[in-house]
């Protein structure tokens, strides 16, 4: 059984940017037709995909976040991560992580529990 | 706004039968698969439905899905107290090079 735990700051300051890590558990991040991508939801919002990212290095962007966003991935630590930049409080929102069997599809199957990221002074 | 729309929120009565409608285009629904997710309050979303019409292993048969042209539709019948969530769709965007959601449907047992 797949499993993913999200990791990182919780409170992040306006302007800076957030990191956040997803360890992957019953699985490897190198696996193959095995992508991995983030998600987000504001508070009481809908789902916004962020970025999706595969094990050779290929990464695929949301466009309206593309300029501030940075995917990667680290077979060695069986971990893939996320960094946005220059954030505002228009970024707090939880922050999932999550497996996609393939792509380009909407198709998540394997979700993390989700890290809760405040953008504040 | 999202690009796929969904009404904000449907109800019935316990037993009774609910639709979802997703709404979009040619560049998404009418073009590649649709997929839908569960979140329960509090809880991560759940993968409901898969590839149109197809339930991941340990999803009941109350719940189904089909699409038509560019529109996509789940429906949950025998409605119990447990179905009560939010419930989004989801696809893939050629023009967007996006994956796209509803804004997600709340249902409600009455």
């Amino acid at each position: 059984q797949v499993q993913l735990q999200e990791s990182g700051p919780g409170l992040v300051e306006p302007s800076e940017t957030l990191s956040l890590t997803c360890t992957v558990s019953g699985g490897s991040v190198s696996s193959p037709n095995t992508y991995w991508g983030w998600i987000r939801q504001p508070p009481g919002q809908g789902l916004q995909w962020i970025a999706t990212i595969y094990h050779t290095g290929g990464t695929y962007y949301n466009p309206s976040l593309k300029s501030r966003v940075t995917i990667s991935i680290d077979a060695s630590e069986n971990h893939f991560s996320l960094r946005l930049r220059s954030v505002t409080a228009a970024d707090t929102a939880v922050y999932h992580c999550a497996r996609l069997p393939d792509w380009p599809r909407a198709h998540f199957d394997y979700w993390g529990q989700g890290a809760l990221v405040t953008v504040s002074s | 706004q999202s690009v796929l729309t969904q009404p904000p929120s449907v109800s019935a009565a316990p037993g009774q039968k609910v639709t979802i409608s997703c709404s979009g285009s040619v560049s998404n629904i009418g073009d590649t698969y649709v997929f839908w997710y569960q979140q329960l309050p509090g809880t991560v979303p759940k993968l409901l439905i898969y590839d149109d019409d197809k339930r991941p292993s340990g999803i009941p048969e109350r719940f189904s899905a089909s699409k038509s042209g560019t529109s996509a539709t789940l429906g949950i019948t025998g409605l119990q107290t447990g179905d009560e969530a939010d419930y989004y769709c989801g696809t893939w965007d050629s023009g967007l090079s996006a994956v796209v959601f509803g804004g997600g449907t709340k249902v409600t047992v009455l």
